[in-house]
């Protein structure tokens, strides 16, 4: 199906372990984007792509690790989890100035 | 550090009353848009505008962007049920490609 897509949608882990989060679009989009969603802070760019092999910082990009071999593919790392990560991510894709955003990744960290 | 305000931050109402969300900041922005969230969905872009003093209307909802493209507002008439959700604004950073977004404004409306 055409679109933009997450992986898994419900994660829980352990404090410590790595966590690898999928992010998929079939737009063939230049741009792609992490953000996590916590109440209070609404979205917070983690890193973002603007294209294969070109990534970058967003504001809160420590404890988290991207690649982008693919145009369609974003994954998203957390080399050691902390509690501090439990929270929603979203991977979203851009076409001109408007975002199109995965149904996002519900993460926990114990 | 550029940031958006909203507010209110959260609206509860009763069905067929007005109402209007503002974003707020005291950076330019090079556009800014809306999008309302679903509960378990990603935000969805409702609309974007550009320039200083912009008014767009999507059926009920109006959109407006501040003279100095600093601020922006939205107006929903006459709200629906349908319209519950978390309203996101999010402005272009002028300086790069990135999306600065304000922390919502929880909407519901009651039957």
């Amino acid at each position: 199906d055409a679109g933009i897509t997450q992986s898994p949608r419900y994660k829980i882990t352990e404090t410590g372990r790595q966590v690898t989060l999928m992010c998929h679009q079939t737009w063939s989009h230049s741009y792609m984007f992490w953000y996590r969603q916590d109440l209070g802070h609404g979205l917070r760019l983690i890193y973002y792509s603007a294209a294969a092999d070109i990534t970058d910082k967003g504001e809160v990009p420590d404890g988290y690790v991207v690649s982008r071999s693919k145009t369609e593919n974003f994954p998203l790392t957390l080399e050691s989890a902390t509690r501090s990560q439990t929270s929603v991510y979203f991977c979203a894709s851009s076409a001109l100035d408007e975002q199109y955003f995965g149904p996002g990744t519900r993460l926990t960290v114990t | 550090t550029q940031l958006l305000e909203q507010s209110p931050q959260f609206l509860s109402i009763q069905e067929g009353e007005n109402l209007t969300v503002y974003c707020n900041s005291s950076s330019v922005f090079s556009s800014l848009q809306w999008y309302r969230q679903e509960p378990g969905e990603g935000p969805v872009l409702l609309v974007t505008v550009v320039t200083g003093g912009e008014v767009k209307k999507l059926k009920r909802l109006t959109f407006q962007f501040g003279d100095a493209r600093k601020d922006s507002s939205l107006h929903i008439t006459a709200a629906q049920p349908g319209d519950t959700g978390l309203y996101l604004c999010a402005g272009e950073d002028t300086g790069g490609f990135k999306t600065i977004f304000g922390a919502g404004t929880r909407l519901f409306v009651k039957a």
